[in-house]
């Protein structure tokens, strides 16, 4: 079954308003979670990592005030796009790295969020 | 800049004929090196890495330092193996992410 799951699945949003996505660990505590970005046909782009009770790190060319993450709990990531904009229409996949292990013994993925903006 | 390179954007191969998908790093030290597949409407998720030196659904990828490469492999394709495949390295224990391959197989 999924370990990982993403909120909402789909959104479409008009321009210059904010839209929350939420990425959830479902079987285990995770310390770590990762967000990526994917254009249409093309790769995974790795936006930031996720840490628990701490500040995100981001990528480098990634807005860190434009792309807000919050790890407030072990279980939950959230990525909020703040005034977002056409250009940021796009697919938003969160990785899960289990608490305690190394990262090639748990590397979970999520579904995905499909933003559509307006 | 470490990073991995998927040359082929689309690859068609025949039911029963052989596969190979093609990867190349670039990488200080010793890499770690995965290939992850997507199936349509579905979530990524892992196939292979090479510290495992497994088979996954008839497919291998040996790491070659020499050639710096780490090709996905399978000697008899099937239609259900048609995919996203992305080869991937571990970088700063963060995963990145080639360009991806789509393999189509035709009957």
């Amino acid at each position: 079954g999924a370990v990982v799951s993403q909120h909402p699945s789909r959104v479409i949003c008009k321009s210059g308003t904010s839209v929350k996505i939420e990425c959830r660990s479902l079987d285990f505590q995770a310390t770590t979670m990762f967000w990526y970005r994917q254009f249409p046909k093309q790769s995974l782009m790795l936006m930031a990592t996720s840490n628990e009770g701490s500040k995100a790190t981001y990528e480098q060319g990634v807005e860190k005030d434009k792309f807000l993450i919050n790890h407030a709990s072990l279980t939950l990531s959230t990525l909020t796009v703040t005034s977002a904009h056409p250009e940021d229409s796009s697919f938003y996949i969160c990785s899960v790295r289990r608490a305690g292990t190394s990262l090639t013994d748990t590397q979970y993925f999520g579904p995905g969020t499909r933003l559509t903006v307006l | 800049a470490q990073r991995v390179t998927q040359p082929e954007k689309l690859l068609s191969v025949f039911k029963g004929a052989p596969v190979e998908l093609k990867c190349n790093y670039s990488y200080s030290g010793s890499p770690e090196l995965f290939w992850y597949v997507q199936y349509s409407r579905q979530r990524l998720q892992l196939l292979l890495r090479h510290i495992s030196r497994e088979s996954i659904k008839g497919f291998t990828a040996d790491l070659n330092k020499g050639e710096t490469s780490f090709h996905l492999k399978k000697p008899f394709a099937q239609e259900e193996d048609s995919a996203m495949y992305y080869c991937a390295l571990n970088r700063d224990d963060k995963i990145i992410f080639g360009k991806g391959t789509r393999l189509h197989i035709l009957p």
